[in-house]
């Protein structure tokens, strides 16, 4: 089946700072990806839709500037936490767009921010 | 978007099949039902897809009445490694803007 790769699989950071997690679809391409966050003991909550050569869409509430979304090619997208603060700290998971309307996921980046 | 209903949480022991079953009252006519397995600090995975009637696979079926408001994931011989969450989803993105919103999920315990 098809595989989605998430990295990094944890990322420790001070307060400030900022974190990249990137994306990528190994083998197939993904016009879309969408990048969700979960916190403990919740269910997952949609951040932004990533389309290839586009702007992101993101969801209500969601900080565009905080985080930003690069989908620079059919199989990389990038979401970069800016100037992370420890509410910030969660479980971030992407998903690419497979065919007949599956969505595959990574296996999700847990951030901390101290 | 259709918003799902599961039951929060299920028991049940190993060998036994364990059936979940999802209302999506909305669902709109061209909306598939997809089923989602979650372990702790893991990215979900595809179980079961389907539109109408009955699809099986090998690691589950899915049930889809004729008014397709809701379905039920069979999940046939439950065993340890099963336990985990489990998401039904409503919709389709052919279109750009499409997206599965995720429901709260129904946490299945399989016990020894």
């Amino acid at each position: 089946g098809a595989v989605v790769s998430q990295h990094p699989s944890w990322v420790i950071c001070k307060s400030g700072t900022s974190v990249k997690i990137e994306c990528r679809s190994l083998d197939f391409q993904a016009t879309t990806m969408f990048w969700y966050r979960q916190f403990p003991k919740q269910s997952l909550m949609l951040m932004a839709t990533s389309n290839e050569g586009s702007k992101a869409t993101y969801e209500q509430g969601v900080e565009k500037d905080k985080f930003l979304i690069n989908h620079a090619s059919l199989t990389l997208s990038t979401l970069t936490v800016t100037s992370a603060h420890p509410e910030d700290s969660s479980f971030y998971i992407c998903s690419a767009k497979g065919t007949n309307e599956k969505l595959f996921f990574g296996s999700g980046t847990q951030l901390s921010v101290l | 978007l259709a918003k799902t209903t599961q039951p929060i949480s299920m028991d049940s022991y190993e060998g036994q099949e364990v059936n979940i079953t999802c209302s999506h009252n909305n669902i709109a006519t061209n909306d598939y039902i997809t089923w989602y397995q979650q372990f702790p600090s893991q990215g979900p995975r595809f179980i079961i897809q389907g539109y109408k009637t009955k699809v099986t696979n090998e690691v589950a079926s899915l049930f889809i009445p004729a008014d397709r408001k809701s379905s039920t994931l069979s999940l046939p011989r439950v065993s340890l490694s099963d336990t985990a969450v489990y998401y039904c989803l409503v919709g389709r993105f052919y279109n750009q803007g499409g997206k599965l919103i995720f429901g709260q999920g129904t946490e299945l315990s399989v016990k020894p």
